[in-house]
């Protein structure tokens, strides 16, 4: 356990349902950031939080939709996916969104699979 | 844009070094990273180094950074079985930057 939990760890979803990824800490980190990793390819920062409030979007579908209700817990809410769309999410938390000296502490992500 | 490129593939025999290299673009970063992925886990903090360093040594772990040449590299000593993963660069200002990785296969 690294300090970041991510569940499931897996899910297999059809192209018409709803679910959410969630990702925790009890590191007191006060940034958390989404990740997307496909097979092949670098990994794609998706959403980056900073004390609750959205510092980051890069170019996301809508059908992606992150959730922070508080600096311990991200959700990331998944609606009408393509099969393009699995990959492993991956969660992170970092002490601070700035600072370089922080490096970022991964969960162990949630391998998705789009049907 | 700022890119950290890595090699993709690496083999070693057992017990061999491996050394992985990086380099970067951005010559602000501050702070350089190594992780490791294991497969169907996520990445794994191995060491860092600041930018005014040009060696850290970590048990088999060591860390050499030309900021001239804006080149990082890894090298494992001995390395193992359970070495096996891929090895991603990164440097950090603000953002964190992610080279693609460099998937390193241990053979016995």
């Amino acid at each position: 356990e690294t300090g970041v939990t991510q569940t499931p760890r897996h899910l297999v979803m059809g192209m018409t349902n709803k679910k959410s990824l969630k990702c925790e800490q009890h590191l007191g980190h006060n940034a958390m950031y989404w990740y997307k990793q496909s097979a092949k390819k670098p990994l794609e920062l998706m959403f980056v939080y900073s004390l609750e409030e959205r510092v980051e979007n890069n170019s996301v579908p809508s059908r992606f939709s992150p959730e922070c209700p508080n600096s311990s817990h991200l959700f990331l809410h998944l609606h009408t996916l393509q099969p393009e769309d699995s990959a492993l999410y991956l969660c992170a938390s970092s002490h601070s969104l700035q600072g370089a000296g922080w490096g970022y502490t991964f969960g162990s992500g949630t391998r998705l699979t789009v049907v | 844009g700022e890119d950290v490129e890595q090699s993709l593939f690496l083999s070693v025999r057992e017990g061999d070094s491996s050394v992985i290299n990086c380099t970067y673009t951005d010559s602000s970063s501050t702070y350089l990273y190594w992780y490791k992925q294991e497969p169907g886990a996520g990445l794994q903090l191995l060491t860092y180094i600041f930018s005014n360093m040009d060696m850290k040594q970590d048990q088999r772990l060591t860390v050499l950074l030309n900021k001239k040449d804006k080149h990082l590299s890894l090298r494992i000593a001995d390395t193992q079985t359970g070495d096996s993963a891929i090895y991603f660069c990164a440097e950090r200002e603000n953002d964190m930057r992610f080279g693609a990785g460099t998937r390193l296969t241990v053979k016995p």
